[in-house]
């Protein structure tokens, strides 16, 4: 069955950084693109970076370009997430979602989510 | 980039009603469109896709309508276990965006 389990969450000052990692199996993690959502306490859901099944192209949501890198290694099934320059509006409950087997209409597995608390 | 509206943003029903949420997208998204259900301290599941297409293993009592800029998620009879948030999602184009979400709550 598909499992994706996140994980390097924490409190970090403003200014600081973390990197997510995001471990899946159950599937072919090399076929499929890969996104980071994120829902800051009480809040909606933010999506936050896409990347392609083969890491060719990138996109990001405005309010973290330039400071969060999204990557991926297809030899060890994980997904990646580079926060750097963390502000206090980027606490939240972040998700790995898995694109779905349908195509790109939509994300179909989710992990549990890893807090990351941006804090003095 | 696509804002996406959804109505209303907070429902109260009863266990057997028909309940509808829209969502309004900004431009035209064509058919790319889909939705969640999320439980408190729960990951988004999906329940739609491509607007109109029921996701393996969600019940037949959700449905999805619509395309172009104009969405509709239907409950056709309400069960305990669907009283949650629902949110809608474009992926037509980079970034990709959320509704705000319908939070639907026991009458």
């Amino acid at each position: 069955q598909v499992q994706l389990v996140e994980s390097g969450g924490g409190v970090v000052q403003p200014g600081g950084s973390l990197r997510l990692s995001c471990a899946a199996s159950g599937f072919t993690f090399s076929s499929y693109g890969m996104h980071w959502v994120r829902q800051a306490p009480g809040k909606g859901l933010e999506w936050v970076a896409f990347i392609r099944y083969d890491g060719s192209n990138k996109y990001y949501a405005d309010s973290v370009k330039g400071r969060f890198t999204i990557s991926r290694d297809n030899s060890k099934n994980t997904l990646y997430l580079q926060m750097n320059s963390l502000r206090a509006e980027d606490t939240a409950v972040y998700y790995c979602a898995k694109e779905a087997a349908a195509g790109p209409w939509a994300l179909d597995y989710w992990g549990q989510g890893t807090l990351v608390t941006v804090s003095s | 980039d696509i804002q996406l509206t959804q109505s209303p943003s907070f429902l109260s029903a009863s266990v057997g009603d028909r309940v509808t949420i829209t969502c309004r997208a900004s431009q035209g998204i064509s058919s790319y469109l889909a939705w969640y259900q999320q439980k408190p301290g729960k990951a988004p599941k999906l329940l739609i896709y491509a607007a109109s297409t029921l996701q393996s293993g969600v019940p037949s009592r959700f449905s999805g309508s619509g395309s172009g800029t104009e969405f509709t998620l239907t409950i056709s009879s309400l069960q305990p276990e669907d009283f949650a948030t629902y949110y809608c999602q474009q992926l037509n184009s980079y970034p990709i965006t959320f509704g705000q979400g319908t939070r639907l709550e026991i009458k």
